[in-house]
């Protein structure tokens, strides 16, 4: 059962552009969200984050919207630029006190940005 | 430089031989964790640690072993590996758990192909 889903595998951006990654959420019991960003060859690494009792994180062009009720959150690169082509990870964790390192990924979203 | 560092970075082995994947980090960190990433499913954690000598099973712990005796290393043991084991495995660790301000941080992965 996937808990974490980024039904879109691929997406591909102008220059310049705004990018709109998707991920949707079964577990209500999640508290905190995270992005990662991969490329090729190397690990991830962590993009922004957001805890549930917030909406909206910002952090320079990065920004992440957070709608609970809908359990779906979206990552919101602008201006998108040509270096952001990478597989971006979506991934989500919940406090249970035996349960507290669990860390659940999503699929992954493949973004082209294309000069 | 802090990191995290995997050992070996590519390994081609055979069914049933035991291997160890090393990891090894130089931040401190309390936490730790093993992923594995397969085409269409992302990341999926394996083990984590939240302590020395703490250890608890992720989403796909079956057929891995890991042990944490100091804070610094996490290995990963496959001690009677199989075909469904190829993949590429990443080690993760952060200050606190994954629920938390504290992202994680990857190494750059082990591939593994067992034939």
């Amino acid at each position: 059962d996937q808990q974490v889903k980024q039904n879109s595998p691929s997406l591909s951006v102008q220059e310049g552009r705004i990018s709109i990654l998707n991920c949707d959420y079964t577990n209500s019991m999640f508290d905190y969200f995270l992005w990662y960003k991969k490329y090729p060859a190397e690990g991830p690494t962590f993009l922004i984050s957001i805890s549930s009792i917030k909406d909206k994180n910002e952090d320079g062009r990065f920004t992440v919207f957070l709608n609970k009720s809908a359990k779906h959150l979206s990552l919101h690169i602008v201006p998108s630029q040509p270096g952001d082509s990478a597989v971006y990870f979506c991934a989500a964790s919940y406090r249970i006190y035996n349960q507290g390192g669990k860390l659940i990924f999503g699929q992954g979203t493949e973004l082209s940005v294309k000069p | 430089e802090a990191q995290v560092t995997q050992n070996p970075r590519y390994l081609i082995t055979v069914t049933g031989k035991k291997l160890t994947v090393t990891c090894s980090q130089n931040m401190n960190h309390e936490y730790m964790s093993w992923y594995r990433q397969d085409p269409g499913l992302g990341l999926r954690q394996i083990y984590y640690s939240m302590n020395v000598e703490v250890t608890d099973k992720g989403d796909v712990p079956e057929g891995y072993k890991v042990s944490r005796k100091e804070k610094r290393n996490f290995p990963l043991i496959l001690e009677s590996p199989s075909p469904n084991q190829t993949s590429l495995y990443f080690c993760a660790s952060s200050l606190e758990g994954s629920n938390s301000n504290q992202p994680q941080h990857f190494g750059d992965g082990t591939r593994l192909s067992i034939l």
